[in-house]
C-alpha cells in the first residue's frame, strides 16, 4: 500500500526556514517523480514544485522560486522541501503527492499534509 | 502558465439529481501527438486530501462510481454526477497536467438542496 507521511511542519517567524519531509513506503520511490502541492486555509489547491527520479531536475511555481529548494533521498525513500525566507503567504498544508502513470494523467496518490503557519 | 476557471463556485443539487461542473483552460491541454487531454478531477472531503477522479479527462480511476463521468477536449471540460448522493458532498477540482505549473481550478463546492 503507497503511503505519503509529512512532517516538519509548525509556527515560524516571517523571514524564518522549515524543511519539510516526506517519508515513502509500499512502492518503488526512486522510480516516481515526486512533487509538492499546498493549500492555505479555506483556499485552493496550488502546485508547488517536482523532482525529476534521481534529483537532477527540479521546478517550481512562481511564487516559491529562488526561496524554496525541494530535494529528495532514495536511499531514504524521502521527499523534501526547504523553505527559506518564508512569508504569512506561505501559510498552508503542504502535501506531498505523485502519479504513478508513465505521463503526467493527475496525482493518485496524496499523503495528509504538514501544516506550516508564518506568523510574528 | 495555463489558467484553469472552474464554473460555478458553488452548486446546491437535490439528492438523485445529475450536477455538472464545468472546467475551462486558458489554452489547449490536449496533446497532439497522443490524442490525449491532461486533465484531471479530484474530489475533496473536509479534513482529507484530494481523491483523484478522472485522468485524461473521461477516465475514471479505479473505485470510483460510475455515476461520476468527465468529457470535454481541448479547453472545455465537464465533470458530472448523473445521481447525487449525499457521500457526494465536497469540493471538486479540475487541474491541467499538460504543462508546469501544473494549475488547478479554483474549486467547485457541491451541497444538497
Amino acid at each position: 500500500e503507497v503511503q505519503l507521511v509529512e512532517s516538519g511542519g509548525g509556527l515560524v517567524q516571517p523571514g524564518g526556514s522549515l524543511r519539510l519531509s516526506c517519508a515513502a513506503s509500499g512502492f518503488t520511490f526512486s522510480r516516481y517523480w515526486m512533487h509538492w502541492v499546498r493549500q492555505a486555509p479555506g483556499k485552493g489547491l496550488v502546485w508547488v514544485s517536482r523532482i525529476s527520479t534521481d534529483g537532477s531536475s527540479s521546478i517550481y511555481a512562481d511564487s516559491v522560486k529562488g526561496r524554496f529548494t525541494i530535494s529528495r533521498d532514495n536511499a531514504k525513500n524521502t521527499l523534501y522541501l526547504q523553505m527559506n525566507s518564508l512569508r504569512a503567504e506561505d501559510t498552508a498544508l503542504y502535501y506531498c503527492s505523485l502519479y504513478t502513470s508513465s505521463l503526467p494523467a493527475g496525482f493518485d496518490y496524496w499523503g495528509q499534509g504538514t501544516l506550516v503557519t508564518v506568523s510574528s | 502558465d495555463i489558467v484553469m476557471t472552474q464554473s460555478p463556485d458553488s452548486l446546491a443539487v437535490s439528492l438523485g439529481e445529475r450536477a455538472t461542473i464545468n472546467c475551462k483552460s486558458s489554452q489547449s491541454v490536449l496533446y497532439s501527438s497522443n490524442n490525449k487531454n491532461y486533465l484531471a478531477w479530484y474530489q475533496q472531503k473536509p479534513g482529507q486530501p484530494p481523491k483523484l477522479l478522472i485522468s485524461w479527462a473521461s477516465t475514471r480511476q479505479s473505485g470510483v462510481p460510475d455515476r461520476f463521468s468527465g468529457s470535454g477536449s481541448g479547453t472545455d471540460f465537464t465533470l458530472t454526477i448523473s445521481s447525487l448522493q449525499a457521500e457526494d458532498v465536497a469540493l471538486y477540482y479540475c487541474q491541467q497536467c499538460y504543462s508546469t505549473p501544473y494549475t488547478f481550478g479554483q474549486g467547485t463546492k457541491l451541497e444538497i438542496k
